[in-house]
Parts: C-alpha cells; sequence; structure tokens
C-alpha cells in the first residue's frame, strides 16, 4: 500500500542552523501539507503546496520556513535558522482531490 | 480561528467497556477525519465523515457526523486492549481559499486494562 515517507526519522541540530526535512508524498497525490506536533500539544497546520506553489499558510510559517518540490517525488521543509520552539515533530501529508490525508511517521527535530 | 474541542482528555477503562468521544465545534467542517497515533509515529487515518448526520462503522468503532456538521463523535463497543493509543479528530473545509488544511483536537488517550 502506498504511504508517505519522511527522512531523517531524527534530527538533532544546534540553534541558527538550517535544517531540511524531507518528504516522498504518495505519488499520485496533488495536495502536500506540513503540520508540527509540540511535545504535549496539539497537532498544528503549516502549510499547504499546491500546483507547485503555496496556497496557505498559517502565522507560524514565517520568513524562516520556506518548501519546495524540486523535482516532482520530493517535498521540503527548510528551517532558516532554527529556534529552541522550533522543536517539535514534523509531520508531511498528502491528499488526491478529496478530503482524506495522509501523514507520514514524522521527523523529530530536537533545537539545541 | 477554528477550534476543535475533543473530549475526554484521557479515558482509562476496563476490557469489554463501551466508550465514546466527542469532538465539539462552534464552526462548520466539509469533513471529519479521525485518526489514531502511536507514541512516535504520524496519524494514521481510521475514517472520514463527509455528510450531515452519516454514522460510519469499522468493525467495533462507530463514527458519527452532527446534522450540522460541527460536531462528531467515536463510539467503541466492547474495548479491547489494543484499542489502547491517542484518538484524535480533525476538521476540514475544502474551497475557497481553503485548500484542506486540517484544524486538530488535542486529542484524547484512551487506555484499555486487561
Amino acid at each position: 500500500e502506498p504511504e508517505v515517507t519522511q527522512t531523517p526519522s531524527h534530527q538533532v541540530t544546534q540553534m541558527g542552523q538550517e535544517v531540511i526535512l524531507r518528504c516522498v508524498p504518495i505519488s499520485n497525490h496533488l495536495y502536500f501539507y506540513w503540520y508540527r506536533q509540540i511535545l504535549g500539544q496539539k497537532v498544528e497546520f503549516l502549510v499547504s503546496f499546491y500546483n507547485n506553489e503555496i496556497s496557505e499558510k498559517s502565522e507560524i510559517f514565517d520568513d524562516q520556513f520556506s518548501v519546495e518540490r524540486p523535482d516532482g517525488s520530493n517535498f521540503t521543509l527548510k528551517i532558516r535558522s532554527t529556534k529552541l520552539e522550533d522543536s517539535a515533530m514534523y509531520f508531511c501529508a498528502s491528499k488526491e482531490q478529496g478530503n482524506e490525508q495522509f501523514f507520514g511517521p514524522g521527523t523529530r527535530l530536537t533545537v539545541l | 480561528t477554528q477550534l476543535l474541542e475533543q473530549s475526554p482528555q484521557f479515558l482509562s477503562i476496563q476490557e469489554g467497556e463501551n466508550l465514546t468521544v466527542y469532538c465539539n465545534s462552534s464552526s462548520v467542517f466539509s469533513s471529519l477525519q479521525w485518526y489514531r497515533q502511536e507514541p512516535g509515529e504520524g496519524p494514521v487515518l481510521l475514517v472520514t465523515v463527509v455528510t450531515g448526520g452519516e454514522v460510519k462503522k469499522l468493525k467495533r468503532l462507530t463514527f458519527q457526523f452532527g446534522d450540522a456538521r460541527k460536531d462528531s463523535s467515536l463510539h467503541i463497543t466492547a474495548a479491547q486492549t489494543g484499542d489502547t493509543g491517542l484518538y484524535l479528530c480533525a476538521g476540514a473545509n475544502a474551497g475557497g481559499t481553503s485548500y484542506g488544511k486540517l484544524t486538530f483536537g488535542q486529542g484524547t488517550i484512551l487506555t484499555v486494562h486487561p
């Protein structure tokens, strides 16, 4: 069964460093998302991506964040200068035209 | 800002008991999805409800979408220890300026004791 994959599973970085989180959505899906979940808190929407551009973003998704779909299969989230408060699980999700979003296993980002 | 309030936050029951988890909002959603999440893993989709009043069954799990599409419930009959986990509801709006972003509830941690 097709699934969303994410790498790495765990990323440890120093404050101020850039990180790139990678996702491979399900191949025939058209809509792509990033969410994050700070430990003990709700899953929060960051950004949606459709037709090679950002379609919607939350107030969390500031100038330090960017997304890219460089080659038609990968979908990346870049954080330019990480802060301690960026430590969280980051989930990629994708869907076709319908309602159902399928999530990847997540990347645990730890900022020291 | 759309909010989804999920209750209860914690539920601890004995095997064989029935339980219901509620998800409520003042906002209308075009669809509502229920997920289950294991520690350190991503949410796994259980079901999507779309039509007001819709009821869907998945073995011992029954999902209902409110008539006004503002609330939903998950009912588990004769709970088993394997049902232990975190259950999340998430509402979506499609169309207009929304591209299906999900608004999540805070989750219900279910523990089923043998």
